[in-house]
């Protein structure tokens, strides 16, 4: 089975901007988590999808979004980019069911923002 | 609210030493445990899991990591170290199904190996 696919890889925008990011998950994997990784904070859990449903979410502001498709796709939206959010940017996938709450991660988006 | 801690930030050893490295968890209820690896501008690759059962878990190349409830850790161990080995490691903790939190990983700060010939 094919990995986590993201893309684009490396991303650089400018403040202001707004940028899109695109996960594809694992065949068959209908959850999809995001990830922001920056030196100062780590890894922070940004929100997960389920099913086209966004079933919880971490403590971002409203300028990070994100949505599902029906074919588990998902994108992730920061808006007015800011300086900070220059970051790794990780999708994860998952299978859905009991015991299956292994999560898979992609290669990663890194976004630059100048 | 869970949390996790790798103490050590940095440990370097030399190949064919022994390792392990430290996790420490807060959780409420029986945790999903896991420890990932990152290599440079790589995304992270599951070494292993703990969900329930046998407390000692093997992962790929040749790590294992032992679950004691009692000292709330999953400390990540290898007998042998390899060069090809010297990474970030991260340790994370995931909510059981039906918590509020489930979906979500929470990750301690990553513990950074390196390897000496």
């Amino acid at each position: 089975k094919a990995g986590v696919t993201q893309t684009p890889r490396y991303l650089i925008k400018t403040r202001g901007q707004q940028v899109t990011l695109s996960c594809s998950p694992i065949s068959g994997h209908r959850s999809v988590s995001w990830y922001q990784q920056t030196p100062g904070q780590g890894l922070q859990f940004l929100f997960e999808y389920f099913s086209e449903t966004q079933r919880n979410k971490g403590n971002f502001p409203g300028r990070f979004s994100g949505r599902q498709f029906s074919n588990s796709r998902s994108e992730m939206n920061v808006s007015t980019l800011e300086l900070g959010d220059s970051a790794l940017y990780l999708c994860a996938s998952r299978a859905s069911g009991l015991g299956q709450e292994t999560q898979y991660f992609g290669p990663g988006t890194r976004l630059l923002v100048l | 609210a869970q949390s996790v801690t790798q103490p050590d930030i940095h440990i370097t050893v030399s190949e064919g030493a022994s390792l392990e490295l430290r996790c420490n968890y807060s959780y409420g209820a029986t945790p999903y445990l896991f420890w990932y690896v990152q290599s440079p501008g790589q995304g992270l690759q599951l070494l292993l899991k703990y969900f329930s059962g046998d407390t000692l878990v093997q992962g790929i190349k040749g790590f294992e990591a032992e679950f004691k409830r009692s000292q709330s850790s999953f400390n990540l161990r290898k007998p042998s170290v390899h060069w090809s080995d010297a990474a970030e490691y991260f340790c994370a903790v995931g909510a059981e199904a039906g918590g509020t939190s489930y979906g979500k990983l929470t990750f301690g700060q990553g513990t950074i190996l390196t390897v000496h010939p």
